[in-house]
């Protein structure tokens, strides 16, 4: 069984600049949570999608969107990027939600300039 | 009410010790408190996870022990090996709420 996918590895952007990462879940799940890692703050929740909906959301500015597609696919945005920014982006795939198993991916590391 | 407090921060054990951290928790809502493993440049991995049903759950080499009056929960690995080295984060949810991470631990376990 495929596991949780995120692409791309890394990102080097320019402040200012928008981003667009994804993952792809493991089959058979419908929730997927975001969550952003820094040495400071340790692992901080973005927002959560269940089935196409934002079921939870984390306190960050509006700047931090997200969706989810019908195949569970989820894609996370970034707009006015800062240079607090700079982070592991994770995302985690579940059948339900937090309190099921959480996978998480392998993360993309961006990187703002 | 939201937090989970991890402690200590970094750990360094010699192979074949036993490792332990702590997690409290305030909320007694949480129902769900997970650990996970994180190797440099890799996400976080599922290590093992206990609902307050249990004082314990063993898994090969790791332990949760829960305590639900004290509102703790510790990770105990037996016999630590270098491949254990990692950073190590206790979480707690309720219901399909959010995953409220610790602040993680660093363990080395050394020869």
């Amino acid at each position: 069984k495929a596991g949780v996918t995120q692409t791309p590895r890394y990102l080097i952007k320019t402040r200012g600049q928008q981003v667009t990462l994804s993952c792809s879940p493991i089959s058979g799940h419908r929730s997927v949570s975001w969550y952003q890692q820094t040495p400071g703050q340790g692992l901080q929740f973005l927002f959560e999608y269940f089935s196409e909906t934002q079921r939870n959301k984390g306190n960050f500015p509006g700047r931090f969107s997200g969706r989810q597609f019908s195949n569970s696919r989820s894609e996370m945005n970034v707009s006015t990027l800062e240079l607090g920014d700079s982070a592991l982006y994770l995302c985690a795939s579940s059948l339900y939600g937090a309190n099921t198993e959480a996978f998480f991916g392998q993360g993309t590391r961006l990187t703002v300039v | 009410q939201q937090q989970v407090k991890q402690s200590p921060q970094s750990l360094i054990v010699q192979k074949g010790g036993i490792s332990i951290i702590n997690c409290a928790y305030e909320n007694t809502a949480f129902d769900y408190f997970p650990w996970y493993q994180q190797f440099p440049g890799k996400g976080p991995a599922l290590l093992i996870a206990i609902r307050p049903d249990v004082s314990e759950k063993k898994e090969g080499r790791f332990t949760i022990s829960f305590n639900k009056s004290a509102k703790q929960f510790s990770l105990h690995i037996m016999d630590s090996q270098p491949g254990d080295s990692a950073t190590y984060f206790c979480a707690a949810s309720k219901d399909t709420d959010k995953l409220i991470f610790g602040t993680g631990t660093r363990l080395q376990v050394f020869p």
